[in-house]
């Protein structure tokens, strides 16, 4: 069966440090990814997905197919960024997305 | 995305009792979906529906159902017969007629508890 592991539930860093949140993800074909976010009081909403390649609020995500992977980087943490986290994947032909249980990202000042 | 409303904020249910969950949307969205967020479990997909008057059971549907007799209304209900239904859901909504890549948007969520 497919699925996403986030392997750390929490993560802290300074303000000013780079940040990466990691995600792995198991299925043998042609995946779409996914980061959404969840700040504070906010609803989840989606930050980027592999297929746009693009960079928003400064984080990027290579879909690495040797290692499935697509860990989720920043070079400059901002306090703003602390929120929950979560890693998805899509399947070929799916409607469903299959979840990671989400990292926890503080920033210290 | 404020074209996706779930409704109550809070809930409070008895034990016994069965409870329905709002979700509307005037995205024009094809699909729905409700998940389940528990504390570190990330969300579980319970039901998802592409089309009208017809919906699929996602990975953890036992203990609940869904109707969708309207594209923009896609209703819950937590049954007596769900053991553990304290937890926060979420639905959410998307296209599919547009074809590609399209993402999932969210909406505020429900928070259930049992009294």
């Amino acid at each position: 069966a497919q699925r996403v592991t986030q392997p750390e539930k929490l993560l802290s860093v300074f303000k000013g440090a780079p940040v990466e949140l990691k995600c792995n993800y198991s299925y043998s074909g042609s995946p779409e990814l996914f980061w959404y976010v969840q700040y504070s009081r906010q609803r989840l909403q989606l930050l980027l997905r592999h297929i746009s390649r693009e960079s928003i609020k400064g984080f990027t995500a290579d879909l690495n197919k040797g290692e499935t992977s697509f860990h989720l980087k920043k070079p400059f943490a901002q306090e703003e960024d602390s929120a929950m986290y979560y890693c998805a994947l899509r399947t070929q032909g799916a409607q469903k997305l299959v979840f990671g249980q989400g990292t926890r990202l503080t920033i210290n000042p | 995305d404020g074209g996706i409303t779930q409704s109550p904020k809070y809930l409070f249910r008895k034990e016994g009792q069965n409870v329905t969950l709002s979700c509307e949307q005037n995205l024009n969205h094809d699909a729905m979906y409700w998940y389940r967020q528990d504390p570190g479990q990330g969300l579980r997909l319970i039901y998802y529906s592409q089309i009208v008057n017809d919906f699929q059971k996602g990975d953890i549907a036992e203990g609940y159902s869904v109707s969708r007799e309207k594209k923009e209304s896609f209703p819950l209900t937590v049954t007596s017969a769900q053991k553990n239904p304290t937890a926060f859901y979420l639905c959410a909504s998307r296209f599919i007629s547009l074809g590609g890549n399209q993402p999932q948007h969210f909406g505020d969520g429900t928070r259930l508890s049992i009294l």
